[in-house]
């Protein structure tokens, strides 16, 4: 079965870096885009970055572009984040996810990890 | 920027039938997801591809999309579909990522 366990959170100072880790198992990750999603305390769902399943293609949502990196290597099975800048309104429980490609072309999400949280204060 | 707009609350009696809607101006050429999320819980989707339901969801759930709204139907919900449930489409301006409404927090009771 599809798994995703995320790593890397933490607590972390303004204007630091932090680096989260996910490792996918249960399907052959290579085939498959991967997301990175967050919800802030108590707050809804926001999607914050998309690789392809090569790595040539990667896209941000606007509040983290610039600051933000997505990667992912996989010969570990393993996506990235890497989280510069960081700011006390990124603080939120991360969830790695699977990347659904539809039959209209689009990208959307289907297995989602258990998340981890990063928490931006001083 | 594009805006999924959802609902914040709906309340229904157990075996009522819940619907929570979600309107969005790409919807006529994105189709539309849904995800419950569990008080605790990472989300889990429900229906893709509007109308679609992974296998392991109960067939209570179903979805459907017409025009600039799509919208997900519990028939005879129960008091464990108590959760929070967002929708999901593709980005307009662009092909890649998406964007996620702001929630319905469901209440069966």
């Amino acid at each position: 079965q599809v798994q995703l366990v995320e790593s890397g959170g933490g607590v972390v100072q303004p204007g630091r870096s932090l680096r989260l880790s996910c490792a996918a198992s249960g399907f052959t990750f290579s085939n498959y885009g991967m997301h990175w999603v967050r919800q802030a305390p108590g707050k809804g769902l926001e999607w914050v970055a998309i690789i392809w399943y090569d790595g040539s293609n990667k896209y941000y949502a606007d509040s983290v572009k610039g600051r933000f990196t997505i990667s992912r290597d996989n010969s570990k099975n393993t996506v990235y984040l890497q989280m510069d800048s960081l700011r006390a309104e990124d603080t939120a429980l991360y969830y790695c996810a699977r990347d659904y490609y539809d039959s209209r072309g689009h990208q959307a999400v289907d297995y989602w990890g258990q998340g981890t949280l990063v928490t931006v204060s001083s | 920027s594009y805006e999924l707009t959802q609902p914040p609350s709906v309340s229904v009696s157990p075996g009522q039938t819940a619907r929570i809607t979600c309107s969005g101006d790409a919807l006529p050429k994105k189709y539309a997801y849904w995800y419950q999320q569990k008080s605790g819980q990472a989300p889990v989707l429900v229906i893709y591809e509007d109308s679609k339901r992974p296998s392991g969801i109960p067939e209570r759930f179903s979805g459907s999309s017409s025009g600039t709204m799509a919208t997900l139907t519990i028939s005879g919900a129960q008091v464990e579909d108590e959760s929070d449930y967002y929708c999901y489409s593709a980005d307009s301006s662009v092909n890649h990522g998406g964007v996620f409404g702001g929630g319905t927090k469901l209440t069966v009771l």
